[in-house]
């Protein structure tokens, strides 16, 4: 079965300081995976995907995220935060791009300090 | 362009009612599928609508029940509502493709508190 591990329920950084987010995730088959936003009393944004083409994932507002098959990871990152960053953020996975199932983690939320 | 709409935004039931949930999808979608986002939680699938008819479903009791229209717009109904049922209800949208799914756009959700 496949599942995603975000570990840290809650990251704090100062403003301009660098973002990381820790998606671990587990699936007997090549896993395509996702990063989604959630704003207060809002939906869920896309960030970004992996579909098994590049490793290095670009998305929107300056984040980015690495798949690493040997450590069973998608972290995502961004260089520099900014207040606007704060929100819920959810690592997903599913199996195939043919299925709208996705698992989700438990996500993390990120405070952003000036 | 319209993105995913959802109706209504906030809904307030007791335990043992009935409730109906509606969403319409993104321009152009054919696909619908539905989460429930307890609170302090991830979304989890309900299930998915393609083609009017129900493709996979999530682990949820037979109480979840949906249903598509010909204009692609759904529907999720819930029986018989427990205090667990309260919740964000999302919908999410997507293009169905000779090579799979396009992304998915989720609605700003219905908020359901169950009293």
């Amino acid at each position: 079965a496949q599942s995603v591990t975000q570990l840290g329920s809650h990251v704090s950084v100062s403003e301009g300081a660098l973002v990381l987010l820790r998606c671990n995730y587990s699936s007997s088959v090549p896993p395509y995976l996702f990063w989604y936003v959630q704003y207060p009393n809002q939906g869920l944004q896309l960030l970004l995907k992996y579909t098994s083409a590049a490793t290095l994932v670009k998305g929107i507002n300056g984040f980015e995220a690495e798949f690493k098959k040997s450590e069973t990871s998608f972290h995502l990152t961004k260089p520099s935060a900014h207040m606007s960053d704060a929100a819920e953020y959810f690592c997903a996975v599913t199996l195939s791009y043919n299925t709208d199932k996705l698992i989700f983690g438990t996500g993390t939320r990120l405070q952003v300090f000036p | 362009d319209a993105g995913v709409t959802q109706s209504p935004t906030h809904l307030i039931k007791t335990r043992g009612q009935q409730v109906t949930l509606r969403c319409s999808p993104k321009s152009g979608h054919d696909t619908v599928s539905w989460y429930q986002q307890a609170l302090g939680q991830g979304p989890q699938f309900i299930f998915q609508y393609y083609e009017e008819e129900e493709r996979q479903r999530g682990n949820f009791p037979d109480r979840f029940s949906g249903h598509q229209f010909p204009n692609y717009s759904s529907e999720l109904n819930v029986n018989a509502l427990l205090l667990g049922d309260s919740a964000l209800y999302l919908c999410a949208s997507s293009l169905a493709t000779s090579g799979g799914r396009e992304t998915q756009y989720f609605g700003p959700g219905t908020r359901l508190l169950v009293l």
